[in-house]
């Protein structure tokens, strides 16, 4: 069962900082790679995925993927308050039910 | 965007007893699934199906039972809730299998008391 691992548990950090968030998991055959963004009470919402190795920028969000370290990294630049949420990582499955595993997540306190 | 809507919002129920929860997409999508969210175990799947009258076991499936009678609809049902099914439980819905960008609902509280 491929496993996924997030560190750091929680953030703190003023707002503007860049904020990095990190991610392991198991298996190098994963499909993709997905960061969601939670919000208290509400459901996961999809941020951006990555399915190659090398990195992808979209707005605020640089995402790194490394499938030899089996690492994936988010990256946000310019943190709001508004970005203060739970950050779920998730890896694919391979096979054919589109099933996600996803780590227990690192949460993000952003300080006006 | 894509549309899922869960009800109830939030449940409580007695041991033993039979608790139904329901799912319903606009989006029109073929996928459809059903996590529980649990503090120090994050969000597990139960059951997902890909097609209307078809279910599939997912990672943690025994004490739940699913219904997909329409592509917009799928249900989660709890014959006997026991204490260990207090969670919130999130339906999900995606346009196949490949994308895996999964559209959630807001989610349902349950309580088991």
């Amino acid at each position: 069962q491929e496993k996924v691992q997030q560190s750091p548990e929680s953030l703190i950090v003023p707002e503007g900082a860049m904020v990095s968030l990190n991610c392991s998991f198991s298996d190098s055959a994963s499909q993709s790679i997905w960061w969601y963004q939670q919000h208290p009470g509400k459901g996961p919402k999809a941020l951006i995925s990555i399915f190659s190795n090398g990195n992808k920028k979209e707005g605020r969000l640089t995402v790194y993927l490394n499938r030899a370290s089996l690492h994936v990294s988010l990256h946000i630049k310019d943190s709001q308050p508004s970005d203060s949420a739970v950050y779920l990582c998730a890896v694919g499955i391979t096979g054919n039910t589109g099933k996600l595993i996803f780590g227990l997540g690192t949460t993000l306190q952003v300080q006006p | 965007e894509a549309a899922v809507t869960q009800s109830p919002r939030s449940k409580v129920a007695v041991t033993g007893g039979k608790v139904t929860l329901s799912c319903h997409q606009t989006n029109n999508h073929d996928y459809m699934y059903w996590y529980r969210q649990d503090t120090g175990h994050g969000l597990r799947l139960i059951h997902y199906s890909y097609v209307a009258d078809s279910t599939e076991k997912g990672d943690i499936p025994d004490g739940y039972k699913a219904s997909r009678p329409s592509q917009e609809n799928f249900s989660l049902i709890l014959e006997l809730a026991s204490l260990s099914q207090t969670a919130v439980y999130f339906c999900a819905s995606s346009e196949d299998k490949s994308q895996n960008t999964l559209y959630f609902g807001a989610g349902t509280r349950l309580s088991v008391l």
